[in-house]
């Protein structure tokens, strides 16, 4: 069984520019979490989606944006990208709403913005 | 609001036990999860508990007080290989979101 996948598993930006990372879960999860990694800081929580809706949204601003598409994908978008926002971005994904149990991470996008 | 302290680091000898704990803070609790990481490498599930206790896999147990909000990950027989970083987390079903502590780095001396 694939694990979870993330393209690109590196991306470079300018400041200013948009991203866009995509994760692809384990087949038969219907649940996607985003989260950040900044060195030292520890995973933030980003975005959880599940069966195409947005279940809920970390503190982070509204240029950080995602969707969920019907084969149960995802993306993630960063607009107006800034400096700090260099950072691991990991995907997870879990059977249902639950999550609660176990989550499975996918390798991560390492974005660095310039 | 809603925490989770659980210590930077944490240093120990090869073959012997250490303990990694954590406490949190949460408007509402499911249960208390613990992840490894290695470094470059992605968080990996090790192990949940939604009640109170002690629950045993292998060489890794975690120990769960719910009336302290207070868990701890027990590691035996410490191999090389056990050296990453150790992450908590919870699911706060009123705030409908799922929090992890920043991480103990676990560092193992031959």
């Amino acid at each position: 069984e694939a694990g979870v996948t993330q393209s690109p598993t590196h991306l470079i930006k300018t400041r200013g520019q948009q991203a866009t990372l995509r994760c692809s879960p384990i087949s038969g999860h219907t649940s996607v979490y985003w989260y950040q990694q900044a060195l030292g800081l520890g995973l933030q929580f980003l975005l959880w989606y599940d069966e195409g809706e947005e279940r809920n949204r970390g503190n982070f601003p509204p240029r950080f944006s995602g969707r969920q598409f019907p084969n149960y994908s995802s993306e993630l978008n960063v607009n107006a990208l800034e400096l700090e926002d260099s950072a691991l971005y990991l995907c997870a994904s879990s059977p249902g709403t639950g999550g609660v149990y176990e989550q499975y991470f996918g390798p991560g996008t390492r974005l660095t913005v310039t | 609001g809603q925490s989770l302290e659980q210590p930077s680091e944490v240093t120990a000898v090869e073959g012997a036990i250490v303990q990694i704990n954590c406490t949190y803070q949460t408007s509402g609790f499911y249960g208390l999860s613990w992840y490894q990481q290695h470094d470059g490498g992605a968080p990996t599930f090790l192990s949940y508990n939604a009640l109170d206790g002690l629950e045993e896999t292998g060489r890794f147990s975690s120990f769960l007080s719910r009336s302290d909000s207070y868990g701890y990950l027990l590691l035996q027989e410490l191999q090389m290989k056990d050296s990453a970083s150790y992450f908590c987390a919870v699911r706060d079903y009123q705030e409908d979101k799922i929090i992890f502590g920043k991480g103990t780095r676990l560092h193992i001396l031959p």
